[in-house]
């Protein structure tokens, strides 16, 4: 069964730093690229970050862009996101997607996680 | 940026009725060289993750039904559910991918009426 499984959400104060992981499952992840898209709960989606099959290739939304870091693990099939200096409006609920093509430029993003929390606060 | 709009905010339909989703992106989202519009749909269900029902505006995924259709080029896209059926009740976003960063609409709320 194809799966991706997000951890590492929870409650952080605001300017820590905190790592997200993703697990994938069922697919050949190697071929992918995969982002991070957010969701504050009740509200609209914002991609987050997004990176190629081969980690040559690498985006980030200008609200992130210098305290997100997007990276891949291919060999034990994984997607991670340190996040640093966290904010309040950071607050959301962090999916894990799978692109439907190799680089992250142009994505459709066919497969989803359920998800993992993150609360910034003081 | 390409800023994506929605419209009706939400909409109320009967069971077998038709339903129809606006997205209008502030820039076109057609790229000449091979005339493809960069262009998805999401359905999302409360406590549900999205999952994608449309891409390149118009065609389907795997599994997608065929009573879900797109249309639309350029700028201005619909999202068509035929026949309403009760498990069609759901949020729904368009999302362009022809640039970065890449954004979604704000969400339309389709239910029963």
């Amino acid at each position: 069964e194809e799966q991706l499984v997000e951890s590492g959400g929870g409650l952080v104060q605001p300017g820590r730093s905190l790592r997200l992981s993703c697990a994938a499952s069922g697919f050949t992840f190697d071929i992918y690229a995969m982002h991070w898209v957010r969701q504050v709960p009740g509200k609209g989606l914002e991609w987050v970050s997004g990176i190629s099959w081969n980690s040559g290739s690498i985006g980030y939304a200008d609200s992130v862009k210098g305290r997100f870091t997007i990276s891949r693990d291919n060999a034990k099939n994984s997607l991670y996101v340190h996040m640093s200096s966290l904010r309040d409006e950071d607050t959301a609920l962090y999916y894990c997607a799978k692109d439907k093509r190799s680089y992250y430029d142009t994505p459709a993003f066919d497969m989803w996680g359920q998800g993992t929390m993150v609360t910034v606060s003081s | 940026d390409i800023v994506m709009t929605q419209s009706p905010d939400s909409l109320a339909v009967s069971l077998g009725e038709r339903a129809t989703i606006n997205c209008k992106s502030s820039q076109s989202v057609l790229y000449n060289s091979n005339n493809k519009n960069y262009l998805a749909w999401y359905q999302q269900k409360p406590g549900q993750p999205p999952k994608l029902l449309l891409s390149w505006a118009s065609t389907r995924e795997s599994g997608v039904p065929d009573r879900v259709s797109g249309s639309g080029s350029g700028t201005d896209f619909t999202l068509t559910i035929s026949s309403l059926q009760a498990e069609d009740v759901a949020l729904y976003y368009c999302q362009q991918y022809y640039s970065a960063p890449f954004t979604f609409g704000p969400g339309t709320k389709v239910d029963i009426k």
